[in-house]
């Protein structure tokens, strides 16, 4: 089955600088790639995604990067605030239909310090 | 608040004790799913749905049961025989129109 890698598992940064969070996935057949980020004590929140026939997706702060060839995504935060300290898992699915498809990474513990 | 509900919020067990999380979701999706979350590390799914009267072994199922004998409810049942219990508890439901899947907001269960 997939399996999901994800890099650090802890990361601070100073307020204003950029965060950069790496997932690598084994199954090449995964074509999409969800970022949640779950504040402490809440739920998961979905935050972007990406789909295997792009390579780049952009939301305002947030963009993510997918190298399907090398199976790896990253989820890039530029300009952080505090606000976005809380952990962020990554996830990989066969398709985006199929929650139950979903394998999710170890989870990044982002601290943005003012 | 998202449609999904899970109660309780915090839950204690006793030793040798069954105890049944409840989730419920208005959102008339047909996929719902059970998660759990231990410290550092990521969800791992337990049992899922993808229709009513049909539910399936996630990776983690041993010591854990479902039912969906309705579209808006998925209990899960945490039974003795789930030697560590203790661990947050995320139920999800799934909206096939727009490909998102949505959290409720979890129960702390732990041991006593």
């Amino acid at each position: 089955g997939e399996n999901v890698e994800q890099h650090p598992s802890t990361l601070s940064v100073q307020e204003g600088d950029s965060a950069v969070i790496k997932c690598t996935y084994s199954d090449s057949a995964s074509n999409y790639f969800p970022w949640y980020k779950q504040e402490l004590g809440k739920r998961p929140q979905l935050i972007i995604d990406i789909r295997s026939n792009v390579g780049e997706k952009k939301d305002q702060r947030i963009a993510v990067t997918l190298n399907k060839t090398a199976k790896h995504f990253s989820l890039h935060i530029t300009e952080t605030q505090p606000e976005d300290s809380a952990v962020y898992f990554c996830a990989a699915s066969l398709s985006a239909n199929a929650g139950n498809m979903l394998t999710f990474g170890g989870g990044t513990r982002l601290m943005v310090k003012p | 608040d998202g449609g999904i509900t899970q109660s309780p919020k915090y839950l204690f067990r006793k030793e040798g004790q069954n105890v049944t999380l409840s989730c419920e979701q208005n959102l008339n999706h047909d996929a719902m799913y059970w998660y759990r979350q231990d410290p550092g590390q990521g969800l791992r799914l337990i049992y899922y749905s993808q229709i009513v009267n049909d539910f399936q072994k996630g990776d983690i199922a041993e010591g854990y049961s479902v039912s969906r004998e309705k579209k808006e409810s998925f209990p899960l049942t945490v039974t003795s025989a789930q030697k560590n219990p203790t661990a947050f508890y995320l139920c999800a439901s799934y909206d096939r129109d727009h490909e998102k899947l949505f959290f409720g907001s979890g129960t702390q269960l732990s041991v006593l």
